[in-house]
């Protein structure tokens, strides 16, 4: 079965350092979402991308955050001056359409020290 | 604005109990679609069901069913004759159709369901 596929599995940065978190979506989804839970507490919605552009974005995503879709098969998130408090497990989510049940990954756990 | 409650923040069964989780959610729309999501130890989130806003048949597949009770916006899931592998933290989400562009998912707190041999 096609599946979400997340590098790294875990991720270790210092604060104030750039991360790229980094997803293959399945490969005839249009769809793209992230999303982030910290330890613990519930699954909270950062962005969603179709058609080349975010559709929609959360409080969370701010100016510090970026998504790109570099070629046919990956999506990245990028966050560009970590803080502590972005400590937290990373999921990438794909649908083949806007409304369709969301396939995750097995998320990457981005540790900020 | 939405959301989605789980009261139940944890739940202990021993095995072969039946049990539900409920899930309670507030929109304003009057489309809408619900689903749940099983997050195992390993950590990773795996879709089990999507339900619209319209159909409200109660559905069946296997050991588990959801109940939709649009009068009282409750979308509750039931295992039956749980199992040890059931163990899992169980997210209730919904989301709305104002735009078709990828629309986000708003998470429940999670139910965490152990199941004890």
């Amino acid at each position: 079965e096609p599946e979400v596929t997340q590098t790294p599995s875990h991720q270790v940065t210092q604060m104030g350092q750039e991360v790229i978190l980094r997803c293959v979506p399945i490969s005839n989804h249009l769809y793209f979402y992230w999303y982030r839970q910290i330890l613990g507490q519930k699954v909270e919605f950062l962005v969603s991308f179709y058609n080349n552009e975010i559709s929609e974005k959360s409080e969370i995503f701010d100016d510090q955050f970026s998504v790109e879709r570099p070629d046919g098969s990956n999506f990245t998130l990028k966050i560009r001056s970590t803080k502590l408090e972005d400590s937290a497990m990373y999921f990438c989510a794909s649908s083949d359409g806007g409304l369709k049940p969301q396939h995750f990954g097995d998320g990457t756990r981005l540790s900020i020290l | 604005a939405q959301k989605v409650t789980q009261a139940q923040t944890e739940i202990s069964v021993v095995e072969k109990e039946d049990v539900t989780l409920d899930c309670v959610y507030e929109t304003r729309d009057t489309t809408y679609y619900l689903f749940w999501y099983k997050q195992p130890p390993s950590g990773e989130l795996v879709f089990l069901i999507r339900r619209n806003s319209f159909d409200e048949q109660n559905e069946i597949s296997g050991r588990y069913s959801w109940n939709f009770q649009k009068s009282t916006s409750s979308f509750n899931f039931t295992i039956t004759a749980s199992q040890v592998v059931d163990s899992a933290v169980y997210f209730c989400a919904l989301i709305h159709s104002y735009n078709n562009a990828g629309n986000m998912l708003t998470f429940g707190g999670g139910t965490r369901l152990m199941v004890k041999p």
